[in-house]
């Protein structure tokens, strides 16, 4: 069974500090994405790596892929109310032949209080 | 609007009663998959369309659920007898062919059994 985990599960910040969101497996990723998700709706996609040691930025937001491409970080800087939402990590695997489909961590459920 | 739409967005039913539910993906995809999520979880892959073919289905699919897309473009996932247990956000999903391919989801269908 190919399990994706991140962490931490719940983050409960302040207004203007910065945070980070890990995603790992002992698996290969062929891709990792990231999405948001708000109350209620589909998740929606912020971005996705796909070679080992990329970073993407997007404004105030940090994503990494790792080397081996196994494991990804997402990094808030100064994060503000509108941040707030449950921030979801989903990978293809390289293997298996099923990288079309993704499978999804659990979730980081994000509050940033003013 | 050219993302994925889904319809209804919302459904109570009555356990023992049928629902379906339709998926429009976005008009150049030809992948298109539904994914299951409940309350504090990631969502989970149910199945997986490859034009018209249903190429893989989760062990999560009963016998209860169908998943067609007859033409290759829209979709429709219908559940038969309703189960309590079946209460959860159904998410539609598409992409373009190839390994990388971004997936994007559309804004789910709620479905509560009652």
């Amino acid at each position: 069974t190919q399990l994706l985990e991140q962490s931490p599960q719940f983050l409960s910040i302040q207004e203007g500090e910065n945070l980070t969101v890990y995603c790992n497996s002992s698996s290969v990723f062929s891709s990792l994405q990231w999405y948001r998700q708000e109350p209620g709706e589909g998740p929606v996609l912020l971005v996705t790596v796909v070679t080992g040691g990329e970073v993407k930025k997007l404004k105030r937001l940090t994503f990494q892929f790792g080397d081996a491409r196994k494991d990804s970080s997402l990094h808030i800087t100064a994060a503000q109310p509108g941040d707030t939402g449950l921030y979801l990590c989903a990978g293809a695997y390289a293997s298996g032949g099923s990288n079309y489909k993704l499978t999804f961590g659990k979730g980081t459920l994000l509050t940033v209080n003013p | 609007d050219t993302g994925v739409s889904q319809n209804p967005r919302h459904k109570i039913t009555k356990r023992g009663q049928n629902v379906t539910f339709r998926c429009d993906p976005i008009s150049e995809h030809n992948r298109l998959y539904w994914y299951r999520q409940t309350l504090g979880q990631g969502p989970e892959f149910l199945t997986y369309f490859q034009n018209e073919a249903q190429l893989e289905k989760s062990r999560l699919l009963s016998d209860r659920f169908s998943a067609e897309r007859p033409k290759g473009s829209f979709s429709t996932l219908e559940i038969q007898r309703t189960e309590q247990g079946d209460s959860a956000m159904y998410l539609c999903a598409s992409s373009s062919r190839g390994p990388r391919s971004t997936i994007y989801f559309g804004e789910g269908s709620w479905l509560t059994v009652v």
